[in-house]
């Protein structure tokens, strides 16, 4: 069974200071993708990243950075200098395809950042 | 373009009632995908309709089923309401299938049963 593991569920930080928001996946497959949403308060799932299992370069985008470790099972999240518009939910997400091809999603519980101006 | 709309936009039933909750993909996407989301935790797949089939679903009870239309939008119902059915739903859509899953999402209805 494929799960996903955020132990962090709430983090405060001060604006611009940087943070790290971690996830631990389990899969028996070796074919997998692993995903980051953001939730703001309006609810809907904002998309900011997928990797696949074979890909385990690291990827900037912007003030974002994520961190693939198959070692270790992680794929960490960053953000630089955070702003008070980073507050919101973040999800982990890993999907797998089932016995008929097609993808099963499993999310982590979220963890809620909230940047302090 | 439109993203994805789901309608309406906040829903409060009473325990035992049906419910239908709707989704109108992004234009072109033909995969429509559910998740519930209870408040605190994060969604959990409830379907997936590509061409009007249903090509997965979650670990749900028979209360729930969903259809998709020609059009591509989708319905997902909810029989003999219990007050743990509250929570997000959450519609997501994808061009294909044995694509990535949805990783376009909705705004979502949030369902309050009491």
């Amino acid at each position: 069974a494929q799960k996903v593991t955020q132990a962090q569920t709430e983090i405060s930080v001060v604006e611009k200071e940087d943070v790290t928001l971690d996830c631990v996946y389990e899969t028996r497959d070796t074919t997998y993708y692993l995903f980051w949403y953001k939730q703001p308060p309006s609810g809907e799932l904002v998309f900011l990243i997928r990797r696949n299992s074979f890909d385990e370069q690291n990827e900037i985008s912007g003030r974002y950075s994520w961190n693939f470790q198959k070692s270790t099972s992680s794929f960490n999240f960053t953000i630089t200098a955070s702003q008070v518009v980073d507050s919101a939910v973040y999800f982990c997400a890993l999907s797998e395809a089932d016995s008929g091809g097609y993808q099963k999603v499993t999310f982590g519980i979220g963890t809620k950042l909230q940047v302090i101006p | 373009d439109a993203g994805v709309t789901q309608s309406p936009t906040h829903l409060i039933k009473t325990r035992g009632q049906h419910v239908t909750l709707r989704c109108s993909p992004i234009s072109g996407h033909k995969s429509v995908s559910w998740y519930q989301q209870v408040l605190g935790q994060g969604p959990q797949f409830i379907f997936q309709y590509y061409e009007k089939e249903e090509r997965g679903r979650g670990n749900f009870p028979d209360r729930f089923s969903a259809r998709q239309f020609p059009n591509y939008s989708s319905e997902l119902n909810v029989n003999a309401l219990l007050l743990g059915d509250s929570a997000l739903y959450l519609c997501a859509s994808s061009p294909f299938t044995t694509d990535l899953p949805g990783y376009t999402f909705g705004s979502g209805t949030r369902l309050t049963v009491v």
